[in-house]
């Protein structure tokens, strides 16, 4: 595909509900980002893998979040027992390499609502 | 360990004027360091990138930003602001060995608005 692909766009939980975030990388994308953004506030990392990988995933606020990347393309965030602090906007990155100067390809986020 | 100042969450400048956004970095090794741009419900582009050489660095739409060690600032600027310039922009530092944490650490933003 022409960029990274996040779905849903919108997602709305109740509190306590469990959901699944799903983002798509830029095809051959090594590394691949999780970041969590607040409204008014910069992107927080999240986790990071090399491609099946998780090698960081010091960002995570609590045990109930959880990321996987089985076959080092498609991954999935997922919280359990959603709170409302976790409302924010989701964004997943891919890029090239995992050098420093390989520039992050964001997605256009998936924002989490929970009521 | 690194992070990113943005002085001055909003900025207002009319149309045609100077754009000037701040961004102070601190880092405990020679970083790398970015410009993205975010528009209502979308992700972040990338504006520019400095990483080594010319301490000037070009990116899209016009906007420029120069990179000053002595004063660990990397402010960026576009000489005449366009009404689609409006947007949040965030400044961000990276480690060069890259991945995980040190990929990216970004500033708080600066929403920039532009009037007629």
């Amino acid at each position: 595909g022409a960029g990274v692909s996040q779905s849903p766009r919108y997602k709305v939980a109740k509190r306590g509900q469990d959901v699944a975030l799903r983002c798509d990388p830029i095809s051959g994308h090594v590394s691949l980002f999780w970041y969590q953004q607040a409204l008014g506030q910069g992107p927080e990392f999240l986790t990071y893998f090399q491609n099946e990988a998780q090698l960081d995933k010091s960002g995570l606020p609590s045990d109930r979040f959880f990321a996987e990347r089985p076959e080092g393309s498609v991954s999935t965030l997922k919280i359990q027992r959603t709170q409302q602090e976790d409302s924010a906007v989701y964004l997943c990155a891919s890029s090239l390499a995992q050098q420093g100067n390989s520039p992050l390809h964001f997605g256009n986020g998936t924002r989490l609502t929970v009521t | 360990a690194q992070s990113v100042t943005q002085l001055g969450s909003h900025v207002s400048v009319s149309e045609g004027a100077l754009v000037l956004l701040r961004c102070n970095y601190s880092s405990s090794v020679p970083p790398y360091l970015f410009w993205y741009v975010q528009y209502p419900n979308q992700g972040l582009q990338l504006l520019l990138k400095y990483t080594t050489g010319a301490t000037l660095v070009k990116g899209i739409n016009g906007f420029e930003a120069e990179f000053k060690k002595s004063e660990t600032s990397f402010h960026l600027t576009k000489p005449s602001a366009h009404m689609s310039d409006a947007a949040e922009y965030f400044c961000a530092v990276s480690d060069p060995r890259g991945g995980g944490r040190r990929a990216l650490t970004f500033g708080s933003g600066t929403r920039l608005q532009v009037q007629p």
